[in-house]
Parts: C-alpha cells; sequence; structure tokens
C-alpha cells in the first residue's frame, strides 16, 4: 500500500541553524501539507502546498518556515533559523484532491529537536 | 475559529470491554470528519472518515457516528484489545484544513 515517507526521522539542531525536513508524499496525490506537534499539544496545521504554490497557511507558517517541491517526488519544509519553540514532531501529509471531504494520508514524522 | 475538544482525556478499560470515545467541535459548518490512532512517538494512523453528509461509518470493531448538528462525534470500539492502546485523536475539515484535538490516550489491560 503506497504511504508518505519522511527523513530523517530525528533531528538534532543548534538554535540558529537552519534545517531542511523532507516528505515523498503518495505518489499521484496532488496536495502536500505540513503539520507540527509540540510534545502534549495538540497536531496543528502549518502549510498546505498545491500545483507549487502555498494554498493556504497558518499564523504559525511566519518568515522562518519555506516550502518547496524541489523535483517530482519530493515536498520539503525549511527552517531558516531554528528556535528552541521550533522542537516539534513535523508531519507531512498528502491527499488526492485537496483537503475538503478528503482523507490525507500521514507520514511517519520527523522529531526535531532544537537545543 | 473551529475548536475540537476530546473527553476524556485518558481512558483505561479491561480487554474485552466495548468503549466510546467522544469528540466535539464548535462549528457545524465542516466537510468531514476523520478519526486517527497515534502510538507513541509515531505518526498519524487514519481509523475512518465520516463526510458531513454521513451519519456513521464502520470497519471491523470501530463506528464512527456524526452529528453535525450538535456538532459531536463518537468512536465506538467493541470488544477492545490490547493492541488498541494508543492515542485516539480526531480532526475536523471545514473551510479551513484538519483542526485536531488533543486526543484520548486509551490503555486496554490484560
Amino acid at each position: 500500500e503506497p504511504e508518505v515517507t519522511q527523513t530523517p526521522s530525528h533531528q538534532v539542531t543548534q538554535m540558529g541553524q537552519e534545517v531542511i525536513l523532507r516528505c515523498v508524499p503518495i505518489s499521484n496525490h496532488l496536495y502536500f501539507y505540513w503539520y507540527r506537534q509540540i510534545l502534549g499539544q495538540k497536531v496543528e496545521f502549518l502549510v498546505s502546498f498545491y500545483n507549487n504554490e502555498i494554498s493556504e497557511k497558518s499564523e504559525i507558517f511566519d518568515d522562518q518556515f519555506s516550502v518547496e517541491r524541489p523535483d517530482g517526488s519530493n515536498f520539503t519544509l525549511k527552517i531558516r533559523s531554528t528556535k528552541l519553540e521550533d522542537s516539534a514532531m513535523y508531519f507531512c501529509a498528502s491527499s488526492a484532491q485537496g483537503a475538503k471531504g478528503e482523507t490525507q494520508y500521514f507520514g511517519p514524522g520527523t522529531r526535531l529537536l532544537v537545543l | 475559529k473551529q475548536e475540537v475538544t476530546q473527553i476524556p482525556a485518558a481512558l483505561s478499560v479491561p480487554e474485552g470491554e466495548n468503549l466510546v470515545l467522544n469528540c466535539s467541535f464548535t462549528d457545524s459548518a465542516i466537510y468531514n470528519l476523520q478519526w486517527f490512532r497515534q502510538d507513541p512517538g509515531k505518526g498519524l494512523t487514519s481509523l475512518l472518515l465520516i463526510q458531513s453528509s454521513q451519519r456513521e461509518q464502520t470497519s471491523g470493531r470501530l463506528n464512527a457516528s456524526l452529528d453535525k448538528s450538535s456538532g459531536r462525534s463518537t468512536l465506538y470500539i467493541a470488544a477492545s484489545q490490547p493492541g488498541d492502546s494508543a492515542t485516539y485523536l480526531c480532526a475536523a475539515s471545514g473551510n479551513t484544513p484538519l483542526v485536531f484535538g488533543k486526543g484520548t490516550r486509551l490503555s486496554v489491560i490484560a
């Protein structure tokens, strides 16, 4: 069964460093998402992406964050200058036709720890 | 702004018991309601999705219901097993992407 994959599974970085989290969505899906979950808190929406551009973003997704689909398979989340409060589990998700009324399939997550 | 609440926050039951997990949402203008399972330190596994026009969905021992007018959904687990131990999340999809509840942490004791 096709699945969303994410790399790395764990990342430790120093405050102020740049990190890139990578995702390979399900191959025939067109909509991609990033969510994050700070330890002990709710899963929160960050950004959705369709047709090579951001379709929606939350107030969390500020200028420190960017997303890119550099090739036909990868979808990346970049955090330019990490802060302690960026420590969280980051989930990538994809759906075939869009968020409204359709199942989103989630990857296993990348646990980011900023020291 | 959509808010999703799950009660109880944690639940411990003996193996074999039937149980109900509750989810409530403040904005009834949803497209669907999705239930997920999350094992410790792991990703989210989709269990059931109920479209706004549906009242329930079933998959094996799981049954999810949706009452849009009252802003409630329930996940019923029949004949619980230790392998069902996990955190169960509900998420509402409306004019904004998925809004999650905090989850119910379920422990099924053998």
